[in-house]
């Protein structure tokens, strides 16, 4: 398996933009976790899902963010409009189950300028 | 609330010379607990994993934890360090009934020749 493998690799957008980034997990996995890495704030949790349903939201700063899965092989981390204070490294990871040995991609730093 | 401490924020030591990363953990009830190794801009790969099978948890690359309820620790070792291991390591904790990962804050292993 190729692992969870998460697009693009680095982002650089303008402010106010629409930044999409994107995931597809390993197959067989039923969990999907979106996590954002910052030197100030470390790693947090912004969102999962288990069997393309998003479970818990609560980690997502706010409205500008939204996540979908739509099939079992990918999922979105949209962010409209962008802000410079969401230059971050996004990492996704997928799962068998919440036991915690979660596999996670290479992340997508973006940099909103 | 369940949480983790690592205790240092960097750690250097010498090439063949052991490695202690420290990890305090809260929690009130018998925790699943791991270690993560994030290489530079790479993303993060398990290490190893307690979920009290055994106190003493063998990981990948020589790596080793021991679990210790009555000190509430979870310190990560390896007696000989090599070059390779220089990356940030991150003790972790799985959050209740969400499934979600708890980092802690991390901590920089600096391998000197």
């Amino acid at each position: 398996d190729a692992g969870v493998i998460q697009s693009p690799r680095h982002e650089v957008t303008e402010m106010g933009q629409e930044v999409t980034l994107r995931c597809k997990p390993i197959s067989g996995h039923d969990y999907l976790f979106w996590y954002r890495q910052t030197m100030m704030r470390g790693l947090e949790l912004l969102i999962y899902f288990n069997n393309n349903v998003p479970i818990d939201d609560s980690g997502m700063p706010e409205d500008r963010f939204s996540a979908k899965m739509p099939n079992a092989s990918f999922s979105t981390l949209k962010i409209q409009p962008s802000e410079p204070r969401d230059s971050a490294v996004y990492f996704c990871a997928s799962s068998q189950d919440r036991a915690g040995g979660y596999t996670f991609g290479s992340g997508t730093r973006l940099t909103v300028v | 609330a369940q949480s983790v401490t690592q205790l240092d924020s960097h750690v250097s030591v010498s090439e063949g010379t052991p490695v202690l990363l420290r990890c305090n953990y809260s929690s009130s009830y018998s925790p699943s607990l791991f270690w993560y190794v994030q290489h530079p801009n790479k993303g993060l790969q398990l290490l190893l994993k307690y979920t009290s099978a055994a106190t003493l948890v063998k990981g990948i690359n020589g790596f080793e934890a021991e679990f210790k309820k009555s000190e509430t620790s979870f310190h990560l070792t390896k007696p000989s360090a090599h070059m390779s291991d220089a990356a940030e390591y991150f003790c972790v904790s799985l959050g209740g009934s969400q499934g979600n990962l708890i980092f802690g804050k991390g901590t920089k292993l600096s391998v000197k020749p």
